[in-house]
């Protein structure tokens, strides 16, 4: 039972173009959302979180939507940079904290120059 | 410099054979993570400690075990009861309410 999921395993853009990336989920408990990224043979690092309370957390160039009545949320990166190529995590928890994660599958971001 | 360290970075072993896979911290996190990750799968969650000689299974601890006798030191063995042990296994650790920090993980081939 895939409680959250990335429907896309991959997405290319083109560099400075927006990237949207998106996940799905279907535990109501849920109610504090992560995004990681992850480059090749290298651990998954932390980039944005979105709690329950809010719709909207933006950091930079990233930015995350969250949808509770839709159960979805999505993660913008606007411009789009070569360096942003990398599989992104899309994880959720029942609780305020980081830990006792569920992940979805990861979507391939490619930014074409 | 803190981190995560997870060694090896690659592991081969034989079917049927035990093998442990190292995970230090030395970020004095509380909390310590093994996942697993398979091509085409999410993280999926072995096992976890909160607190030093304390840990609880996750959604997939069969045919796993591990210890937690330092608080920088959370060990993942994989036994020959583990069906399908070759995966690639990360390491995280947090401290409360903060998200996880990963190693950079061990690839692990059995054959």
């Amino acid at each position: 039972d895939q409680q959250v999921k990335q429907n896309s395993p991959s997405l290319s853009v083109q560099e400075g173009r927006i990237s949207i990336l998106n996940c799905d989920y279907t535990n109501s408990m849920f109610d504090y959302f992560l995004w990681y990224k992850k480059y090749p043979a290298e651990g998954p690092t932390f980039l944005i979180s979105i709690s329950s309370i809010k719709d909207k957390n933006e950091d930079g160039r990233f930015t995350v939507f969250l949808n509770k009545s839709a159960k979805h949320l999505s993660l913008h990166i606007v411009p789009s940079q070569p360096g942003d190529s990398a599989v992104y995590f899309c994880a959720a928890t029942p609780g305020s904290s980081g830990s006792r994660l569920t992940f979805g599958e990861g979507t391939q971001l490619t930014v074409n120059p | 410099d803190g981190g995560i360290t997870q060694s090896p970075k690659y592991l081969f072993r034989k079917e049927g054979q035990n093998v442990t896979l190292s995970c230090e911290q030395n970020l004095n996190h509380d909390a310590m993570y093994w996942y697993r990750q398979d091509p085409g799968q999410g993280l999926r969650l072995i096992y976890y400690s909160q607190i030093v000689n304390d840990f609880q299974k996750g959604d997939i601890a069969e045919g796993y075990s591990v210890s937690r006798e330092k608080k920088e030191s959370f060990p993942l063995t994989v036994t020959s009861a583990q069906k399908n042990p070759t995966a690639f296994y990360l390491c995280a650790s947090s401290l409360r309410n903060s998200p996880l920090h990963f190693g950079n993980g061990t690839r692990l081939t059995v054959t």
